[in-house]
């Protein structure tokens, strides 16, 4: 089992480009959740996905960010128009729907 | 007033020495409780699940629940230098929706 796959690992983007970040979950887990992560700060929720559904959306901000998790292929994070204020670490995790999450390595974004 | 509360340290100990990592939290929904471990640039890896009250040990690894204060500890027994990483608790509710973390406590084992 190869565990939570995120690409890329690192990703730089110029200022009003766009990010799209990547997540495989693990085989068998049908719940993907995904997290930032600022320099010395904990992790902050922002969206929790099942198949084809937005569970949970409150920790995303209102503007410029998306996510899926469609039926076929990974689950998607786009950013767009990226700002400095959104380079950080982007953490995927996933779940089988009763236990702890599972991260995957995280994308570090830096916006130039 | 954060849900999950956690002291950023550093919490400098030498090898060998005892840990104790806390947390404290507000929200009285919440049933599970865990304890991540993550090394610079890396991603958080999963040490301790644990569900209500309790304690539940894995190795060098004790964790602990106390829901009648809203207290998380985790004990590191041994401690080695390895074990040097910042230590974040979280919480979920029964929900299994968005899990919760602390801020992290950087831990230093030094030889």
């Amino acid at each position: 089992n190869a565990g939570v796959m995120q690409n890329p690992r690192h990703l730089v983007r110029r200022r009003g480009q766009e990010a799209r970040l990547r997540c495989s979950p693990m085989k068998g887990h049908s719940h993907v959740y995904w997290y930032r992560q600022l320099p010395e700060e904990g992790l902050k929720f922002m969206v929790y996905l099942q198949k084809e559904n937005i569970i949970d959306e409150s920790g995303m901000p209102k503007e410029r960010f998306s996510a899926e998790f469609p039926k076929e292929g990974p689950s998607i994070l786009r950013i767009q128009q990226v700002v400095r204020g959104d380079s950080a670490a982007y953490f995927c995790a996933s779940s089988p729907g009763d236990r702890g999450l599972i991260f995957g390595p995280g994308t570090r974004l830096t916006v130039l | 007033q954060k849900e999950v509360e956690q002291d950023p340290g550093p919490l400098s100990v030498p090898e060998g020495a005892i840990v104790s990592l806390n947390c404290t939290y507000s929200n009285s929904a919440f049933q599970y409780f865990m304890w991540y471990r993550q090394y610079s640039r890396k991603g958080p890896e999963l040490l301790m699940y644990t569900y209500s009250s309790g304690n539940k040990e894995d190795g060098r690894f004790t964790a602990q629940v106390d829901k009648s204060s809203k207290y998380i500890s985790l004990f590191i027994r041994d401690s080695q230098p390895s074990d040097s990483a910042t230590y974040l608790c979280a919480a979920l509710n029964t929900g299994f929706q968005k899990l919760v973390f602390g801020t992290g406590t950087r831990l230093l084992v030094s030889p």
